[in-house]
């Protein structure tokens, strides 16, 4: 079955301690990005990979690293995690069409709770 | 820069009431534009798109049209269910360029039998 997954779904945490929210695709997709969604301001993009090793800030990339070793994997880190990056967090995937990111797949979402 | 607006919700209906979510978005250029879905407890998923004007995109019976002049998207559907209860996202991407899509604050719908 063609799926993006995400690990933790949960995680509640504190200020300070060094996490890492795991992402995988099996669709061989090249593009895949991280977003954040919090109420009223729909998903802002943290971070892009247009392929492996190749990554750029999205909309909100402060205080969030990844790294794109292979292909089917995206991990998004967060070193020093304060309480306003308590959010909701997806993973997405796409096929690039024309060099632009076409129909992307999300994972169900990792729920992170910083205290 | 480029922007989407949707309108505010929450929005209630009853089953088989007609809905109209409407969707405005700001942009130099012709992007394509999508509606994505957001069931309880679940990622995104993809409704519906559209890639140029007068284009009309349509699933489970939900339909939108590219208006170029009016620059909208709205989202319709004539007879709502119950599972449609969900949220619904606009979103826009450029045809050559882009990096992402660019999405609007989400409606949140209710549907009540």
């Amino acid at each position: 079955e063609a799926q993006v997954t995400q690990n933790p779904r949960y995680l509640i945490t504190v200020t300070g301690k060094k996490l890492t929210v795991t992402c995988s695709q099996n669709m061989n997709h090249e593009y895949m990005s991280w977003y954040r969604q919090d109420p009223g301001l729909g998903l802002r993009q943290i971070y892009y990979s247009m392929n492996v090793e190749v990554t750029d800030k999205g909309d909100v990339p402060e205080g969030y690293k990844v790294s794109r070793k292979e292909k089917r994997n995206f991990p998004l880190i967060l070193e020093s995690p304060s309480p306003n990056q308590t959010s909701l967090y997806f993973c997405a995937s796409s096929l690039l069409t024309s060099g632009t990111p076409d129909t992307q797949y999300f994972g169900p979402g990792t729920r992170l709770t910083v205290l | 820069g480029d922007s989407v607006t949707q309108m505010e919700g929450p929005v209630t209906l009853s089953e088989e009431a007609f809905l109209t979510i409407n969707c405005t978005y700001t942009a130099t250029g012709y992007p394509s534009l999508f509606w994505y879905v957001q069931y309880p407890g679940e990622g995104l998923q993809l409704l519906l798109k559209a890639t140029k004007a007068d284009d009309k995109g349509s699933n489970k019976g939900f339909e939108a049209t590219y208006r170029k002049e009016t620059t909208s998207f709205h989202l319709e559907k004539g007879s709502v269910q119950v599972s449609d209860s969900a949220v619904y996202f606009c979103a826009l991407r450029w045809i050559q360029g882009a990096q992402k899509l660019v999405f609007g604050q989400g409606t949140r719908l209710t549907i009540n039998p």
